[in-house]
């Protein structure tokens, strides 16, 4: 059974630090691995999707890498901005639908 | 508007009660998904459908039922709703399944006491 974790649950940072997020995952037969954003009180919205033979994905400040062979995957953020604060979770897809960490909460402190 | 929208955002039922959570997507996705999200487990997936009238359980699919008969709409009822139901549950979509992007609502909030 594919399962999916996240360290650290939490972090704080001040502005304008750049920073990772990391991604484990137990089983490597994956199809992508998906980082997304969730917001308090709001649904999720993807970040970067890396599919299973790609190495790395980037948009603007946030750049997702994927080593399958390990089972890891990091989301580092650029620069980052009181903006950036909501928690972040990664997914697999594989043998079965996507499964999901339960997330980094993260905190830029202006 | 375009995009996936989920009614009600917030439903406070009791005990025993039949409640039915509605989806509806505007991108003529194929996929549609119901997780659940809980402190302490992360997103569940309860129900995906491939295609209307295609149905799959997933991770934690009992005590709900789904139904798909147009390709826009996935509703999911809790037959008898239970305390351990409450919960944030999420509507998703997406184009192709698990090599695309999942697009979520932005959630209902249920309680039941």
């Amino acid at each position: 059974k594919q399962e999916v974790t996240q360290i650290p649950a939490a972090l704080s940072v001040p502005e304008g630090e750049n920073l990772v997020l990391n991604c484990s995952f137990t089983d490597s037969a994956i199809y992508n691995l998906q980082w997304f954003r969730q917001d308090p009180g709001k649904g999720l919205t993807s970040l970067l999707l890396i599919q299973s033979s790609q190495r790395e994905q980037t948009s603007g400040r946030l750049n997702a890498s994927l080593d399958k062979s390990s089972g890891r995957s990091t989301l580092y953020i650029a620069a980052s901005q009181p903006g950036d604060s909501a928690t972040y979770l990664c997914a697999v897809s594989g043998n079965t639908p996507l499964v999901f960490g339960k997330g980094t909460r993260l905190s830029v402190i202006a | 508007d375009a995009g996936i929208t989920q009614s009600p955002r917030y439903k406070i039922t009791e005990t025993g009660r039949q409640v039915t959570l509605m989806c509806h997507q505007t991108w003529s996705h194929s996929y549609m998904f119901w997780y659940r999200q809980d402190l302490g487990h992360g997103l569940r997936l309860i129900y995906y459908s491939a295609a209307a009238d295609i149905t799959d359980k997933g991770e934690v699919p009992d005590g709900y039922v789904v139904s798909r008969s147009k390709t826009e709409n996935f509703p999911l009822t809790l037959e008898s709703a239970t305390r351990s139901q409450t919960s944030v549950y999420f509507c998703a979509s997406s184009n192709t399944g698990d090599a695309d992007t999942q697009y979520f609502g932005p959630g209902t909030r249920l309680t039941v006491l």
